[in-house]
């Protein structure tokens, strides 16, 4: 069966300073990978997808940045916070162009 | 561009009941492909049920059931005999065809609370 992790579960960072969100997934090959963020009572924005190692595209610009550096992970990064940072982001996998399942979070508060 | 509307912001409903919830999309491509999600308290997001374009028939998954009117660009969520754990955000979502590999448009979500 497929697994889906995220580290951390939360994290409290000062602004400006570095951030790396890492999500991995275990059980499927190849998958599509996404992250999205979600605001506190929000709805769910992605920002970025990956369909293959080495390559990611962004939809949203946020000051963020995603790198795959293996078929099974997903890491999100930025090396100065802003406020507007904090939320919850989730990390999800796909097999082409089928469902989503999403990852459990971490939530980020900025401060 | 592909957009998703809910306009019910929360509903109240007793248990073993039936709620229904709305959801409006835009798209210019023939082919897309539809999705409902819960997001429990805990802030877990699960996958619920999908509808694909060109098939006429609703899709149904244990109690929930969706009612796909094409023309008007709808798909309702029905919840039928509600339990307490039902209580949750629930999210409809859109992909377009040509872009099978990109993410989900997500509307603003509906609050669904059942009480006993």
């Amino acid at each position: 069966a497929q697994t889906i992790h995220q580290w951390p579960v939360a994290e409290i960072k000062a602004v400006g300073s570095p951030l790396s969100l890492g999500c991995t997934i275990k059980g499927k090959s190849s998958p599509n990978l996404y992250w999205y963020w979600q605001a506190t009572g929000g709805t769910l924005q992605q920002l970025f997808y990956s369909i293959t190692v080495g390559q990611v595209e962004s939809v949203v610009q946020l000051n963020l940045s995603a790198s795959r550096p293996k078929d099974d992970q997903f890491i999100l990064s930025t090396e100065k916070l802003l406020l507007s940072h904090s939320g919850f982001y989730l990390c999800a996998w796909s097999l082409l162009g089928d469902e989503q399942y999403f990852g459990p979070g971490t939530r980020l508060t900025v401060l | 561009a592909q957009k998703v509307t809910q306009t019910q912001t929360s509903i109240s409903v007793m248990e073993k009941t039936t709620v229904t919830m709305d959801c409006v999309y835009e798209t210019q491509d023939s082919s897309y492909f539809l999705f409902w999600y819960k997001q429990t308290a805990s802030g877990e997001i699960v996958f619920l049920i999908r509808q694909d374009s060109y098939k006429k028939e609703n899709a149904t998954v244990g109690h929930y059931s969706l009612n796909f009117q094409k023309p008007k660009s709808s798909i309702g969520l029905i919840i039928t005999a509600t339990q307490i754990e039902d209580s949750a955000v629930y999210f409809c979502a859109m992909r377009e065809g040509r872009s099978y590999a990109q993410g989900l448009t997500f509307g603003l979500g509906t609050r669904v609370s059942v009480f006993p």
